[in-house]
């Protein structure tokens, strides 16, 4: 089946360390993008990418970083710089980044910083 | 700068009924696209339903069908003859045309099906 893998489902940080978020999609899309959710709130961009080795920032880009080496595989780290880094993280991947075609999500991982 | 908003935080609907969320949406741009997604309790974001700025007839798909009102610039979801299956977290979303990247979205609604 196609579709988009987040690993792992819950993950538990201390303060002041690095961590990376995996997603992986097999539906040979071009165009990846990463959100974080908060309580009650919608979903914000932090990084999109629309081609291998390209990238641009979201809304909210700081104290995080991407990589995107492979088609199928975007990354996400969250850095000691990240000031609230306790979140729902969502990736989600589009065939085209053309208006009016729709983003397919992962599961999203979840994240606690203590 | 897009912009959504739905005003409508929870939502009670008895069973078999249809319900209808509302969203409301900003813009400037005459070319843009909108969007629902349902978020079950366990996260993942499914989408529903697409409507085009220039599409003249509402969009639908199955019980859902999106009330797309231009001028008013609003684009409520319609859901008929709803299921206990369809509690969840609906958010609106839209973006622009000539760039898929920028998916602004609303708060959400969160729909409870009641028996």
């Amino acid at each position: 089946d196609g579709g988009i893998t987040q690993s792992p489902k819950y993950l538990f940080r201390k303060e002041g360390q690095n961590v990376t978020l995996s997603c992986e999609q097999n539906l040979n899309h071009d165009a990846m993008y990463w959100y974080r959710q908060d309580p009650g709130q919608g979903l914000r961009l932090i990084y999109y990418s629309q081609i291998v080795n390209d990238f641009q920032k979201g809304d909210i880009a700081e104290g995080y970083s991407v990589s995107r080496e492979k088609k199928e595989s975007f990354p996400l780290t969250v850095t000691s710089a990240q000031k609230n880094p306790t979140a729902f993280y969502l990736c989600a991947s589009s065939i085209v980044a053309l208006a009016g075609t729709e983003q397919y999500f992962g599961p999203g991982t979840r994240l606690t910083v203590t | 700068a897009q912009k959504i908003t739905q005003t409508q935080p929870g939502m009670f609907v008895q069973e078999k009924e249809a319900v209808t969320l509302d969203c409301t949406y900003d813009t400037s741009d005459q070319s843009y696209g909108l969007f629902w997604y349902k978020q079950p309790s366990s996260g993942e974001m499914i989408f529903l339903i697409y409507q085009g700025s220039y599409d003249e007839q509402n969009a639908t798909e199955g019980r859902y069908s999106l009330n797309f009102q231009k001028a008013r610039k609003s684009a409520n979801l319609v859901i008929s003859a709803s299921q206990l299956g369809d509690s969840a977290m609906y958010f609106c979303a839209m973006n622009l045309d000539f760039g898929n990247e920028k998916l602004t979205f609303g708060t959400g609604t969160r729909l409870t099906i009641i028996p």
